[in-house]
């Protein structure tokens, strides 16, 4: 069964700086999606980005940029010129190629964004 | 709709009571997710439909747990006999078919035991 590994409960970063959220999960499939999910405290999960294993080039969506390491089954999110609105719950999450489609969730990373 | 909808926001219920959540999914989505949030495991799947296809239960945690999607779109998870682990936010997802596909969440209902 996969796994994901979110290995920093809380972070603080100040406004207009640049912080890494770090995720490591495991599998045995070659091809698999990953994605960082958002939850404010409104509750509703917001996706920020997404990858696909078998893309060699890390996704980016503006601020939000990812460094995939395939080999290393590393996904870490990189927030630059952060926001008071980036203040959330992070969670990192994997979805393989068969079965239900479910997503599997790391126990996510409370970022906190300081004025 | 413009997102999926999920009732009631939240729910405070005695031991023992049975209850109801409801999922809207979008419109023209044919999968629908139902996750559960809670302190001590994080978000852990519940189950899974796909259009007409038999949904994927594999993750309900005990036989007090069921949903069903009437229709193709809206879904109801039921709670029988509720009991305080069962305290968690429900979270409900949709998407279009396939892996490539995203899945949008709604805000969950947040189920209360006492």
């Amino acid at each position: 069964a996969q796994t994901v590994t979110q290995s920093q409960p809380e972070m603080s970063v100040q406004e207009a700086e640049t912080v890494t959220l770090s995720c490591t999960y495991d599998t045995s499939e070659n091809n698999y999606y990953l994605f960082w999910y958002k939850q404010p405290p409104s509750r509703q999960m917001i996706l920020v980005i997404r990858q696909e294993a078998y893309k060699q080039q890390n996704a980016t969506e503006n601020r939000f940029s990812v460094n995939f390491q395939k080999a290393a089954k590393s996904f870490s999110l990189k927030i630059s010129d952060s926001q008071l609105g980036d203040t959330a719950m992070y969670f990192c999450a994997f979805r393989g190629q068969g079965g239900s489609e479910k997503l599997v969730f790391g126990k996510g990373t409370k970022l906190t964004v300081n004025p | 709709g413009a997102g999926v909808s999920q009732s009631p926001s939240n729910k405070v219920t005695e031991k023992g009571k049975d209850v109801e959540l409801r999922c809207d999914p979008i419109s023209g989505h044919t999968a629908l997710y139902w996750y559960r949030q809670s302190l001590g495991q994080g978000l852990e799947f519940l189950i899974y439909f796909q259009g007409n296809s038999a949904p994927d239960k594999s993750g309900l945690p005990s036989d007090r747990f069921s949903a069903e999607r009437t229709g193709g779109s809206v879904s109801t998870l039921t709670i029988q006999r509720t009991q305080q682990e069962d305290s968690a936010v429900y979270l409900c997802a949709s998407s279009l078919r396939g892996v490539k596909n995203i899945q949008y969440f709604g805000a969950g209902t947040r189920l209360s035991v006492l």
